[in-house]
């Protein structure tokens, strides 16, 4: 069965460091997202992108994010100068139709100290 | 706004008995609305889905779900729970006449004793 994979499973950063998640969507997905979930809190959406290019992103998703997909493949979610409360869980996601159920990754955990 | 509520942080239920997750939302235009679950360092997991047509939907392990459009609600059930279904449910919503992005519940952790 087709799945988001995400790398790598555990990240640990220090303040101020760039980091780069990545993400293999399923491969005939058209839409993909990145959500994060900071420990003990509700999943937030960052990001959503189709046909090459953002197409929402949240109040979170600062001038500090981007996103690309570099080679048809990969998913990419950069944090350029990483915060303490930058520290969550991100999860990949994918689907072939904005409305359809996404599916997602098992997701990053991400500890900048 | 968009915004899901789950009022209970946390269920509990004696195996082989039915169980409930509530879930209510509010959406301006037509709701989307999702159920996932998260097992232990895991990711999320999609149970099933309402878009339109019958009120109950089933979906994966057993689970089903009940729109109700009046009282804005979308419960998660299991006619007889398994020590197996104890995990992370989350409700979620999409507001198919805004955007795609989904909106999220807190989360309730169900617990099924032996």
């Amino acid at each position: 069965e087709p799945e988001v994979t995400q790398t790598p499973s555990h990240q640990v950063t220090q303040m101020g460091q760039e980091v780069i998640l990545r993400c293999v969507p399923i491969s005939n997905h058209l839409y993909f997202y990145w959500y994060r979930q900071i420990l003990g809190q509700k999943v937030e959406f960052l990001v959503s992108f189709y046909n090459n290019e953002i197409s929402e992103k949240s109040e979170i998703f600062d001038d500090q994010f981007s996103v690309e997909r570099p080679d048809g493949s990969n998913f990419t979610l950069k944090i350029r100068s990483t915060k303490l409360e930058d520290s969550a869980m991100y999860f990949c996601a994918s689907n072939w139709a904005g409305g359809d159920e996404a599916f997602f990754g098992q997701g990053t955990r991400l500890t900048v100290v | 706004a968009q915004s899901v509520a789950q009022p209970e942080d946390q269920v509990n239920v004696a195996e082989g008995n039915p169980l409930t997750v509530k879930c209510t939302y509010s959406v301006s235009g037509n709701p989307y609305l999702f159920w996932y679950v998260q097992y232990p360092n895991r990711g999320l997991q999609f149970l099933l889905k309402y878009i339109t047509g019958d009120n109950l939907v089933k979906g994966s392990y057993g689970f089903e779900a009940e729109f109700n459009k009046s009282q804005t609600s979308f419960h998660l059930k299991k006619p007889s729970a398994l020590v197996s279904d104890s995990a992370l449910y989350f409700c979620a919503v999409r507001d198919m006449d805004s955007n795609y992005q989904l909106i999220w519940g807190a989360g309730t952790k169900l617990i099924i004793k032996p």
